[in-house]
């Protein structure tokens, strides 16, 4: 079974609108993180933003925050004013408690490629 | 990727030759990975090392491949007699160790096309 759901395998938004990509995740651990991470084409994998999932509050930075839905499992990302430059992969991923699951694996989601258009 | 070095960034192999890839990281108190990304696709997991613990092999797709992280810090990713589906960006990534919520951070990665 898939761990790590994103449902919109691409997306388009209008240059300055906000956008929310989807993820969805599978655990039946109590302690895990959620990770988003942005791949131009470059290729470069670039860290965005953290959730925990004790932490009560929806994490944010900058132009990017969280919307953190635990009982849903599901933790969508939310890019505002949105610019030419956000345009790239968005991975969304997770990281279960080792304590439990025995693995300190990062299971990524397979990905929303996202257009902003000008 | 800073903190990460990986060798070579583009490898051309002809089907069935061994490749070994490098990944160089400059900390070596970090958990260390590989993943792997076909085009187009997602980030699947190939294997982990976190300290003198066994590594987490479980990713790995075939016995054709293996990995050996060599005194806690360069790790060699190896593919024997590469075949086609082999073709795609091999990435490492390291994590400090003992922080659950420290994100990875990733290499440049290695581009492999096997013909």
């Amino acid at each position: 079974a898939q761990k790590i759901t994103q449902t919109q395998p691409g997306m388009f938004v209008q240059e300055k609108e906000a956008v929310t990509l989807d993820c969805t995740y599978d655990t039946s651990d109590q302690s895990y993180g959620l990770f988003w991470y942005k791949q131009p084409s470059s290729g470069e994998m670039i860290f965005l933003i953290y959730q925990g999932s004790y932490d009560e509050q929806n994490a944010t930075e900058g132009r990017y925050s969280l919307n953190f839905q635990k009982a849903r499992k599901s933790t969508n990302l939310v890019i505002s004013a949105s610019q030419l430059g956000d345009s790239a992969m968005y991975f969304c991923a997770m990281r279960e408690d080792p304590t439990t699951s025995g693995t300190y694996k990062y299971i990524f989601g397979t990905g929303t490629r996202l257009k902003v258009l000008a | 990727g800073a903190g990460v070095s990986q060798s070579p960034s583009n490898k051309v192999t002809e089907k069935g030759k061994d490749v070994e890839l490098r990944c160089d990281p400059i900390s070596g108190h970090t958990a260390l990975y590989w993943y792997r990304q076909s085009l187009g696709q997602g980030l699947e997991f190939l294997i982990y090392f976190q300290g003198n613990s066994a590594p987490d092999k479980s990713g790995l797709p075939s016995d054709r491949f293996s990995a050996e992280r060599t005194g806690g810090s360069v790790s060699t990713l190896t593919i024997q007699r590469t075949q086609q589906e082999d073709s795609a960006v091999y990435l490492c990534a390291l994590a400090p160790i003992g922080q659950s919520n420290s994100p990875l951070h990733f290499g440049n990665g290695t581009r492999l096309t096997v013909t």
